[in-house]
């Protein structure tokens, strides 16, 4: 079992379409948690850190559930350019930060 | 702004050859971590560096070796090349000021034939 799981996707949405992603891991010791996302072939970029409190950041809102070890992405009025993969990643304590990435959820916004 | 450098972007090699990439972190950035990303496959964590030491080891064959150098530039050596080896490599940085924030290259895409 991976430690970070994911939607396995793919998700296929009209513009202007809400769209949620989710997310669990396993390790309770998990420390901070991200969301990347990554264009086909490219390098991953942050997209936005997960807080508890949650937070958003224009049409994205992120939420973290410690209790539950569950982590959701919400995507408002989607664009075409937010077609990418979305990868939930998790950075365990004392792991020197070393990322772990889940296996990603492929996004298609349709015009 | 100037980002993590990666080189080279391809490189062609073929079975038990080696193999040498190079990352440029961002200017004062005093980590830098080396992923792999296989075909269809999320990241993965090979090795790090902090202060031009190793700070946390992965899933690295023993016929990777990496190091960083005193300008904060790192290596990584692959040698005896397998096919499994191709694969994005990515090189990711962050600063001393948000450690959790890594900021990636654009990779190097190792094919073996």
């Amino acid at each position: 079992r991976k430690e970070v799981e994911q939607d396995p996707g793919p998700f296929n949405v009209p513009e202007g379409a809400t769209v949620a992603f989710n997310c669990t891991y396993s390790n309770s010791a998990s420390q901070s948690f991200f969301w990347y996302r990554q264009d086909c072939r490219k390098e991953p970029k942050l997209l936005m850190s997960v807080y508890s409190s949650g937070n958003e950041d224009g049409r994205f809102t992120a939420q973290l559930n410690r209790a539950s070890q569950y982590i959701s992405l919400l995507i408002r009025d989607s664009k075409l350019s937010d077609s990418a993969t979305y990868l939930c990643v998790v950075v365990k304590s004392g792991s020197a930060r070393q990322l772990t990435f889940g296996s990603g959820t492929q996004l298609t916004v349709l015009p | 702004a100037a980002g993590v450098i990666q080189s080279p972007r391809h490189l062609i090699k073929e079975k038990r050859e080696t193999a040498t990439l190079k990352c440029y972190p961002i200017p004062r950035h005093d980590t830098v971590y080396w992923y792999q990303q296989g075909p269809g496959q999320d990241p993965q964590f090979l090795i790090s560096f902090y202060e031009k030491m190793q700070s946390d080891k992965g899933s690295i064959p023993d016929r990777f070796s990496a190091q960083q150098f005193s300008d904060y530039h790192s290596e990584l050596n692959m040698s005896s090349l397998e096919l499994g080896d191709s694969a994005l490599y990515f090189c990711a940085s962050s600063p001393i000021t948000a450690k959790n924030i890594q900021y990636f290259g654009a990779g190097t895409r190792l094919s073996v034939l």
